[in-house]
């Protein structure tokens, strides 16, 4: 069984661009979680989707936001670039039933100059 | 709020040596999700163990064992005769139940370097 992908697995991009990530979770996961990840503020939840609704909500901005695809496919955007959101963005997915555990995609590294 | 705290931030050991990783966890829930991770060079989190709240036993898997202790709110991690492939980054995390279990608050992890 094929593992979370992300695309693309790389990506600068200047200050005040927007971004676009995608995630395809593994066959079968309906749920899927963005994870930002930084050497100063560690790895921090993003949101959750599940069957094409926002599920879970971190702490972030609305400049963050998400969608899910009748698919189980997921899309990040990042509008207005800043500096500060420079990381490594993981997807995760499962199941999507509440007891299930979360595997994790290899990530796409963006960073903003 | 929940929280996940690993007080280690790196460990460096000879290769053959046991090393116990520590996880300390905050939450109110009654119903909760333990977690570890291990994240190697490459990047990508590698899924260790999951435990409810309501299974205190301890796991072994190989040479990989887990002792949780609900009343120390701890969740310990060791390695047993370490391997230089040990060598990575391990989280720790801590979910709540109901829907809210995909949302995992990690620990900040603990780098293990296995010295050969």
């Amino acid at each position: 069984k094929a593992g979370v992908t992300q695309t693309p697995r790389y990506l600068i991009k200047t200050r005040g661009q927007q971004v676009t990530l995608s995630c395809s979770p593994i066959s079968g996961h309906r749920s899927v979680s963005w994870y930002q990840q930084t050497p100063g503020q560690g790895l921090q939840f993003l949101f959750e989707y599940f069957s094409e609704t926002q599920r879970n909500k971190g702490n972030f901005p609305g400049r963050f936001s998400g969608r899910q695809f009748s698919n189980s496919r997921s899309e990040m955007n990042v509008s207005t670039l800043e500096l500060g959101d420079s990381a490594l963005y993981l997807c995760a997915s499962s199941m999507g039933s509440v007891v299930y555990e979360q595997y994790f995609g290899p990530g796409t590294r963006l960073t903003v100059t | 709020a929940q929280k996940v705290t690993q007080a280690q931030t790196e460990i460096s050991v000879v290769e053959k040596e046991d090393v116990t990783l520590d996880c300390v966890y905050e939450t109110r829930d009654t119903t909760y999700y333990l977690f570890w991770y291990k994240q190697p060079p490459s990047g990508e989190l590698v899924f260790l163990i999951r435990r409810n709240s309501f299974d205190e036993q301890n796991e072994i898997s190989g040479r990989y064992s887990w002792n949780f202790q609900k009343s120390t709110s701890s969740f310990n991690f060791t390695i047993t005769a370490s391997q230089v492939v040990d060598s990575a980054v391990y989280f720790c995390a801590l979910s709540e139940g109901g829907q809210g279990a995909q949302k995992l608050v990690f620990g900040q992890g603990t780098r293990l370097t296995i010295n050969p």
